[in-house]
């Protein structure tokens, strides 16, 4: 199975801020890549997918890049309602999908 | 709007057995793939299952393969998981999702069911 790996697994950060969370499969995984936000005792909600296609409705301060094995989502300027967990998603070997352990973005 | 409503859900004996659903409403339901998602208590998602739109492509993960069994019925507009023998560590939050035209990350999720395992 394909293992994802996200960094890192938690940290803290102020509004205004730009951040960078990363995601590294264990092979290649072309552009098959998808990343969600997650607030507590919600469902996840779709963000990016096929590595940097912004979802419809989701602000652009998000963004998606990478290919093969590395993969970057920013937030360009964090706004409050950003804190959460973000997880990535790799749909490559189709369609047995695996998620990475997620991050938790919190308030400084 | 764009909907899915899980249900089925709640308390049962190791060994046991339950079946969600989850109701589709606000597109063509048998138009898509879908797939069952499960979160423990505190803990990352795990896909679940997988079904084609036709219902004629099914999928499982190891954990599952063999005790659960998911079946969708397009005239109703829903989606089922049979969880047969079932253990401790099925006890989650079970999501079903959409997966998005042309591509497959999950574009619409359910609000979830709590699926405990206790004796």
């Amino acid at each position: 199975a394909i293992r994802m790996t996200q960094s890192p697994s938690s940290f803290s950060a102020s509004t205004g801020d730009r951040v960078t969370i990363t995601c590294r499969a264990s092979q290649g995984i072309s552009s098959y890549l998808a990343w969600y936000q997650q607030k507590p005792g919600k469902a996840p909600k779709l963000l990016i997918y096929a590595a940097s296609t912004l979802q419809s409705g989701v602000p652009s301060r998000f963004s998606g890049s990478g290919s093969g094995t590395d993969f970057t989502l920013t937030i360009s300027c964090l706004q409050s309602e950003d804190f959460a967990t973000y997880y990535c998603q790799q749909y490559y070997s189709y369609p047995m999908y695996t998620f990475g352990q997620g991050t938790k973005l919190e308030i400084k | 709007q764009v909907q899915l409503v899980e249900s089925g859900g709640g308390l049962v004996k190791p060994g046991g057995s339950l079946r969600l659903s989850c109701a589709a409403s606000g597109f063509t339901f048998s138009d898509y793939y879908m797939s069952w998602i499960r979160q423990a208590p505190g803990k990352g998602l795990e896909w679940v299952s997988y079904i084609s739109s036709s219902g004629s492509t099914i999928y499982y993960a190891d954990s599952v393969k063999g005790r659960f069994t998911i079946s969708r019925d397009n005239a109703k507009n829903s989606l089922y998981l049979q969880m047969n023998s079932l253990r401790a560590e099925d006890t989650a939050v079970y999501y079903c999702a959409r997966s998005i035209a042309n591509d497959d990350a999950f574009d619409i999720w359910g609000q979830g069911t709590m699926v405990t395992v206790s004796s």
